[in-house]
């Protein structure tokens, strides 16, 4: 069965720290998609990012990167120079292709407060 | 373009009475999802509706929850009756594609809030 874990419930840095959230899964397929999604104060799940099963390549937007590591099973997610505005719940989640579908298996989140 | 929308956006009740959540998908997306966050735990899937069609409830919780998409379009979450443990933030997305692409992208809207006392 797949699972996904965030080990992290909660963290707290000053603006313009660097931040890594955690995220390990487990799954048995060979192919699958890794999720980020950023849930800011007014609620809604924000997409940031996917990344498939093939693709091991680091990637980077902005001030946002994220580690996929096959051999360790996880998919890290950094933030250089924080903000305040990066204060959220950030789920990592995990593709399960059930019968088609594409059922997402989310972690159980980590919630990161940035201080002024 | 109009995101995925619920409503309510919160909901207090008492336990044994009756909720009925609405979700309405982005237009022209056959796929839709329901999750569930409860108590602060992870996020967890519930159903997927393909149009009209449910295509995996593996995720509901039992048979006081009761989904319907008809003329799929948009669907409704009924919890009848409704127990505390109920409690939690219930979201909906929807995906143009299913499977594994790269156009199943699923978009999710703001949650209802479901408090039961």
């Amino acid at each position: 069965a797949q699972k996904v874990t965030q080990a992290q419930t909660e963290i707290s840095v000053v603006e313009k720290e660097d931040v890594t959230l955690d995220c390990v899964y487990e799954t048995r397929d060979t192919t699958y998609y890794l999720f980020w999604y950023k849930q800011p104060p007014s609620g809604e799940l924000v997409f940031l990012i996917r990344r498939n099963s093939f693709d091991e390549q680091n990637e980077i937007s902005g001030r946002y990167s994220w580690n996929f590591q096959k051999s360790t099973s996880s998919f890290n997610f950094t933030i250089t120079a924080s903000q305040v505005v990066d204060s959220a719940v950030y789920f990592c989640a995990l593709s399960e292709a059930v019968q088609g579908a594409q059922k997402l298996v989310f972690g159980q989140g980590t919630r990161l407060t940035i201080n002024p | 373009e109009a995101g995925v929308t619920q409503f309510p956006s919160h909901s207090v009740i008492e336990k044994g009475q009756t909720v009925t959540l609405r979700c309405d998908p982005i237009s022209g997306h056959d796929n839709l999802y329901w999750y569930r966050r409860v108590m602060g735990k992870e996020i967890k899937f519930l159903l997927h509706f393909v149009k009209e069609s449910k295509q995996d409830e593996s995720g509901m919780p039992n048979n006081r929850f009761l989904a319907e998409r008809t003329g799929g379009t948009y669907s409704t979450l009924k919890v009848q009756p409704a127990e505390l443990e109920d409690s939690g933030v219930y979201f909906c997305a929807s995906s143009q594609d299913q499977g594994l692409g790269d156009d199943n992208e699923q978009f999710f809207g703001p949650g209802t809030r479901l408090t039961v006392l």
